[in-house]
């Protein structure tokens, strides 16, 4: 089955880095998804990966894909204040456009 | 160039009520989906328009949840009656495919709230 499990909330001080879990179910998962949403404003796509990539990174975010575990990670380095949104992770298989979402891990950042 | 739009952002109904929720997709996208979020969980998949024609509904809930797309540009997504359980945020998304790369852009959704 379908099934994508985030925790739901996760809390740094500015400067430090965060990670952001994510696990699901699928194996014939293709394409894996972070989206950010901000108070009032839509889903922003941040990153993605390929299933068959184990690690990908642009700028202040690294994402980690262990296949075998079914676990995806998202790290953002140097954290700041305006980083404060929630996360969700997505998992898409190649016959389909659906996304499948996980619960989204509110990330509070603390000066 | 314009995001994906949504109206009504609020939406406050009794339930038993019709609410009717539009959403104009970036120009030229054929794709166009509805997701829902109910109560803080998962963001679940609604449907999937290619144009005008529904490509996948594997996720509407029940037969009180009617989505259009006439013409295969705007879309709504009429809850006809609304009950207590259809409360939550209904976003809409819109992409396209191009040269193998392929994002689907959310709106800022329509948050319904049933009383």
């Amino acid at each position: 089955g379908e099934d994508v499990e985030q925790s739901l909330f996760l809390s740094v001080r500015e400067g430090d880095s965060s990670v952001i879990n994510c696990t699901y179910t699928d194996s014939s998962s293709t394409y894996l998804y972070w989206y950010k949403q901000e108070p009032g404003a839509g889903l922003q796509l941040l990153t993605y990966i390929f299933s068959n990539m184990d690690m990908k990174q642009d700028q202040r975010l690294t994402v980690l894909l262990n296949k075998k575990d079914k676990h995806l990670s998202l790290r953002i380095a140097d954290t700041q204040t305006g980083d404060s949104a929630i996360y969700f992770c997505a998992e898409r298989t190649y016959n389909t456009d659906k996304l499948i979402f996980g619960t989204g891990t509110r990330l509070q950042v603390f000066p | 160039e314009a995001g994906v739009t949504q109206f009504p952002s609020h939406s406050v109904i009794e339930k038993g009520q019709t609410v009717t929720l539009r959403c104009d997709p970036i120009s030229g996208h054929d794709n166009l989906y509805w997701y829902r979020r109910v109560m803080g969980k998962e963001i679940k998949f609604l449907l999937h328009f290619v144009k005008e024609s529904k490509q996948d509904e594997s996720g509407m809930p029940n037969n009180r949840f009617l989505a259009e797309r006439t013409g295969g540009t705007y879309s709504t997504l009429k809850v006809q009656p609304a009950e207590l359980e259809d409360s939550g945020v209904y976003f809409c998304a819109s992409s396209q495919w191009t040269s193998g790369e392929y994002e689907q852009f959310f709106g800022p959704g329509t948050r319904l709230t049933v009383l």
